[in-house]
């Protein structure tokens, strides 16, 4: 069964320091790889999507992301992260069929606090 | 004005009660999604539709009914609240036709059932 792992809850950086927020995933084909971003008291927001092609994917706000398949990751970075970035960060894959992501499979978030 | 929008924002209310939550879109997309979100469980999908005449159960429909009223509109009913159903409801859109058909979030409805 397609899954997506978030194995850290909370992560607390400092500003300016760099971040990597970890996502692995469990799917049978090439998958659709996505990143959101929930600040308190809003929606979600895309980050950034892999389809295929280059596995580095830039996103806004500055956010970065990796698709690895050897181990089945699509982590997050940001090189200096600001004190707006502290919110919550979902990874998700598309398992749809017939390559649609009709069903989005999330993780559980990461939540994220940035010291001054 | 927000693309996918979401009303009530906020609702309170006692078990047994029925409630409906709506969601509207001018993105034109055929595809509609209602999740719920748990703290700790990240999001889960309840209902979801491809056009108006297509409805399909989602991961947890129990306990949840939908209506796709048109192309813009789907709507989550609970025909009797229990507390458990206490989550934050988002709806979303999305458009075969556009790369990996990305879906695109409402602002949410957080709604407490007493």
């Amino acid at each position: 069964a397609q899954s997506v792992t978030q194995p850290d809850i909370h992560i607390t950086v400092s500003e300016g320091a760099s971040l990597e927020l970890r996502c692995n995933y469990s799917y049978g084909a090439t998958p659709y790889l996505f990143w959101y971003v929930q600040s308190p008291g809003q929606g979600l927001q895309l980050l950034l999507k892999y389809f295929s092609g280059d596995t580095l994917v830039q996103g806004i706000k500055g956010f970065e992301a990796e698709f690895k398949r050897s181990q089945s990751s699509f982590n997050l970075r940001k090189p200096s992260v600001h004190w707006s970035d502290a919110a919550e960060y979902f990874c998700a894959v598309g398992a749809g069929y017939g390559g649609a992501t009709n069903k989005l499979i999330f993780g559980t978030g990461t939540l994220l606090a940035v010291q001054p | 004005d927000a693309d996918v929008t979401q009303t009530p924002r906020n609702r309170i209310t006692k078990t047994g009660k029925r409630i409906m939550l709506e969601c509207s879109q001018t993105k034109g997309h055929d595809r509609m999604y209602w999740y719920r979100q748990d703290p700790g469980l990240g999001l889960r999908l309840i209902y979801y539709s491809f056009d108006v005449k297509d409805i399909n159960k989602g991961e947890i429909s129990d306990g949840y009914s939908v209506s796709r009223q048109a192309q813009a509109k789907f709507s989550l009913s609970l025909e009797s609240a229990i507390p458990n159903q206490t989550a934050l409801y988002f709806c979303a859109t999305s458009d075969l036709s556009t790369p990996g058909d990305t879906q695109y979030f409402g602002p949410g409805t957080r709604l407490t059932v007493l």
